[in-house]
């Protein structure tokens, strides 16, 4: 049961380059979420899915762009990366029938550095 | 808006020592409340949640927590620490029409042997 995984798990840009970060969750679960880890700040939400074709804006969600074609994957996309998107970003997962008590599931994170 | 606070960024407790990790939260209405734990490098792992009912919540690997509505805290707490529990732990918060879990900062906790 591979359960949620994100790749790559670590990744170099530089200033301005797109970068696509993917996630993949083989529980057929509804909700998908993106977020970012960084020091003094928890975890912020930046895009979530409630399913195929229907996402929306987190708290921080400028910079990023995301996409849900199939269930099972919601890539995110940095389109021109900035340095202040350096962080781990998270992605996880939830089922859909209990509505918010639902728990989320987060896949391992991709750490990126923008140069 | 809801929020939660973590005030204690980092806790040092003794192995074998009863520890608490403090969170408290402000939501509309009534609150669903989880803790998730964090490991070098890894994941979140999920170790409980507060939905209704008892206010004492138990969960993974010895943990419980504790909902006080009156004080809106939701503080997570073991009897007996393991060097083993030393990880970066968060506490989060939704309210029940909204989807978005709300983190708090994160407190690390260290057991000492």
């Amino acid at each position: 049961d591979a359960g949620i995984t994100q790749s790559p798990r670590y990744k170099i840009t530089e200033t301005g380059r797109q970068v696509t970060l993917m996630c993949h969750q083989t529980w057929s679960h509804s909700y998908m979420f993106w977020y970012r880890q960084d020091l003094g700040h928890g975890l912020r939400l930046i895009y979530y899915s409630a399913a195929a074709d229907i996402t929306d804006k987190g708290e921080v969600p400028d910079g990023y762009v995301v996409s849900r074609s199939k269930t099972e994957n919601f890539p995110l996309t940095l389109e021109s990366a900035t340095r202040s998107q350096t962080s781990v970003y998270f992605c996880a997962s939830s089922g859909m029938a209990g509505g918010s008590r639902e728990t989320q599931y987060f896949g391992p994170g991709t750490r990126l550095l923008v140069l | 808006a809801q929020s939660v606070a973590q005030p204690e960024d980092q806790v040092n407790v003794a192995e074998g020592n009863p520890l608490t990790v403090k969170c408290t939260y402000s939501v509309s209405g009534n609150p669903y409340l989880f803790w998730y734990v964090q490991y070098p490098n890894r994941g979140l792992q999920f170790l409980l949640k507060y939905i209704t009912g008892d206010n004492l919540v138990k969960g993974s690997y010895g943990f419980e927590a504790e909902f006080n509505k009156s004080q809106t805290s939701f503080h997570l707490k073991k009897p007996s620490a393991l060097v083993s529990d030393s990880a970066l732990y968060f506490c989060a918060v939704t309210d029940r029409t909204a989807r978005q879990l709300t983190f708090g900062s994160g407190t690390q906790l260290t057991v000492l042997p």
